[in-house]
């Protein structure tokens, strides 16, 4: 079945990169894009970036001077980089698959990596 | 950015009872927009998809509205595992934006 699942550091200092990890199974990232949405505590939730299945990238232009999206293919894997971390980055990060041709729309969600920017 | 508002931001329903929740967008999104649950220690799920049509899975108890600005989500005959958070999300133009959204709290 479809499953996703983030992986990560938990604490990050201020000023730092964050990199997180996101393994898929069920699906080929060759067929599906997988997005990066991010949940400040309690809030809502944010549209960060997506891997597109042929390796192009999008991203939000809230982050785009400081975040990366890239994939390994041959391990499944999606990778969220970012730079210049604050305390305002703090949150819960999910990786999605993008569930539909054109839409960009979220069917399936891994659990979530909570991080927290913190010295 | 398109700004998605969500009301009420807090409901409390008991079982057997429906309830709705409000989502206006700051512009037209067509009929662009999907609704999901969020429950702890669950992945997110998708509900409605295109304003009304129901994501395979999601309980027929549930229904999506709406085109334009004004969408709602009804939840009839509430069940148990219902209580969670809603969001809703529109995917007519990038970045895709969500709503605030709404907790659905057991009366």
């Amino acid at each position: 079945q479809v499953q996703l699942k983030e992986s990560g550091p938990g604490l990050v200092q201020p000023s730092q990169t964050l990199s997180l990890t996101c393994t898929v199974s069920g699906f080929s990232l060759t067929s599906y894009s997988v997005h990066w949405v991010r949940q400040h505590s309690g809030k809502s939730l944010e549209w960060m970036g997506r891997m597109w299945s042929d390796g192009d990238t999008s991203y939000n232009s809230a982050f785009t001077s400081r975040l990366s999206i890239s994939r390994d293919t041959s391990k499944s894997q999606v990778f969220l980089k970012m730079n210049s971390l604050q305390t305002e980055d703090t949150g819960t990060y999910y990786c999605a698959r993008n569930g539909a041709t054109v839409a960009t729309l979220f069917d399936y969600w891994g659990q979530g990596v909570m991080v927290t920017v913190s010295s | 950015d398109v700004q998605m508002t969500q009301s009420p931001s807090y409901l409390a329903a008991s079982p057997g009872e429906s309830v709705s929740i409000s989502c206006k967008a700051s512009k037209s999104i067509s009929n662009n927009l999907a609704w999901y649950q969020e429950k702890p220690g669950k992945a997110n799920k998708l509900l409605i998809h295109s304003g009304s049509t129901l994501q395979s899975g999601t309980p027929s108890r549930f229904s999506g509205s709406g085109s334009g600005t004004d969408f709602t989500l009804t939840i009839r005959s509430l069940e148990s595992e219902d209580f969670a958070v809603y969001y809703c999300q529109q995917y007519n133009e990038y970045p895709p934006t969500f709503g605030a959204g709404t907790k659905l709290e057991l009366k």
